[in-house]
């Protein structure tokens, strides 16, 4: 069965600094990978994905993250936090027909001005 | 172009009760998938619709079940309610069913069972 941890529940950076989000997964075959924000009161906004090649995807709100396939992780980075960034944050798996997705517990993200 | 709309937005039921959540996916999507959201649990897979079948269905009891139509809306009923099913459900559309195409959310329904 897939599964995806996200070891730290809380993180709190100050504005301008690097960010970075740790995920782990566990699926057998080469995986999906997801990572969506979430503020309050609203859904979850995609905000990259993995599928195959390039294992350091870019996407939206100038986060990146890197897939390695060795350690099973896919971890999200961003150079410089802004305050808008604080919400919370999930990783997720998917994979084995459809789209049905595996998420992490998230990690909430607080950003100190 | 409009968003997933999912109606209604709050709701509050008894013990027993049973509720139906509804789901408008973006225009042209086909397949619709459904998440319980709690605070204990996370995110959890309920199911997923394409085309008007259940492509995919999570671990919940038979008391959650769904439905998608011809024009792609999607609902959800969870009948004699329980504590424990106060949440907030969440959908999210997709053009296709295999990932290829972005899943996208709604706000959700947050349900409160008392």
């Amino acid at each position: 069965a897939q599964s995806v941890t996200q070891p730290d529940i809380h993180i709190t950076v100050s504005e301008g600094a690097s960010l970075e989000l740790r995920c782990n997964y566990s699926y057998g075959a080469t995986p999906y990978l997801f990572w969506y924000v979430q503020s309050p009161g609203q859904g979850l906004q995609l905000l990259l994905k993995y599928f195959s090649g390039d294992t350091l995807v870019q996407g939206i709100k100038g986060f990146e993250a890197e897939f390695k396939r060795s350690q099973s992780s896919f971890n999200l980075r961003k150079p410089s936090v802004h305050w808008s960034d604080a919400a919370e944050y999930f990783c997720a798996v998917g994979g084995g027909g459809g789209n049905k997705l595996t998420f992490g517990t998230g990690t909430q993200l607080k950003v100190e001005l | 172009k409009a968003g997933v709309t999912q109606t209604p937005r709050y709701l509050i039921k008894t013990r027993g009760q049973q509720v139906t959540l509804s789901c408008s996916p973006i225009s042209g999507h086909r397949s619709v998938s459904w998440y319980q959201q709690t605070p204990g649990q996370g995110l959890q897979f309920l199911f997923e619709y394409f085309s008007e079948t259940q492509r995919n269905k999570g671990n919940f009891p038979g008391r959650f079940s769904g439905r998608q139509f011809s024009n792609s809306r999607s609902e959800m009923n969870v009948s004699t309610l329980e504590l424990g099913d106060s949440a907030l459900y969440l959908c999210a559309s997709s053009l296709k069913t295999d990932f290829t195409g972005e899943l996208f959310f709604g706000e959700g329904s947050r349900l409160t069972v008392l």
